[in-house]
């Protein structure tokens, strides 16, 4: 069974610095799909990158960015000239490319922004 | 943009009773999704829907669960005698066929349920 790792349960950074949330996963598919989520006190999931595990060449997002490691199965978000909207709960997410799957979800990292 | 829908936003209800949460998913999208967070944990799988009918669930999804997509738009999730441990945050998804626009699944907005 796939699982998905978030070794920070918390993290915390200045505004307008930047800073890296860790997802580490574990699967024996070659195609996938990797997410990273927002989560506000709203508690809505807003996507805010995807990787495809077949492309090499890393996702961007305006100041998102993943670092995906495939061999390492590691896949981190940085996020560059942080705002306080930024400030929320992370969960890193995989999808085995596969309509009939569901997600898996990490356990979640909070993020919060410094003034 | 097409967006998943879940009424109510917010249930509360007394330990023991029904609950059905309600979902539209987008309209040509033909697979559904319920999950569940647990305040302060992780989104969980519950089930899936295709065709009909339950494609997977979850150790979760007990006999206490059910899905019905009763009438071609709405996806539903009944609880059938619910527990305070039934208290969490579930959110519907739904996909299409083949992959379209930045998500494979685009989930709803969540219904805080609360049990008494």
């Amino acid at each position: 069974a796939q699982t998905v790792t978030q070794s920070q349960p918390e993290m915390s950074v200045q505004e307008a610095e930047t800073v890296t949330l860790s997802c580490t996963y574990d699967t024996s598919e070659s195609d996938y799909y990797l997410f990273w989520y927002k989560q506000p006190p709203s508690r809505q999931m807003i996507l805010v990158i995807r990787q495809e595990a077949y492309k090499q060449q890393n996702a961007t997002e305006n100041r998102f960015s993943v670092n995906f490691q495939k061999a390492a199965k590691s896949f981190s978000l940085k996020i560059s000239d942080s705002q306080l909207g930024d400030a929320a709960m992370y969960f890193c997410a995989y999808w085995p490319d596969n309509y009939g799957q569901n997600f898996v979800f990490g356990p979640g990292t909070r993020l919060s922004v410094l003034p | 943009e097409p967006e998943v829908t879940q009424t109510p936003s917010h249930q509360v209800t007394q330990m023991g009773q029904e609950v059905i949460l309600r979902c539209v998913p987008i309209s040509n999208h033909l697979y559904f999704y319920w999950y569940r967070q647990i305040l302060g944990q992780k989104v969980e799988f519950l089930v899936s829907f295709y065709n009909n009918e339950i494609s997977e669930k979850s150790e979760i999804f007990d006999d206490q669960f059910s899905v019905e997509r009763p009438d071609g738009s709405n996806f539903t999730l009944k609880i059938r005698s619910t527990k305070l441990e039934d208290s969490a945050m579930y959110f519907c998804a739904s996909s299409a066929r083949t992959g379209e626009g930045d998500q494979p699944q685009h989930f709803g907005d969540g219904t805080r349920l609360s049990i008494l």
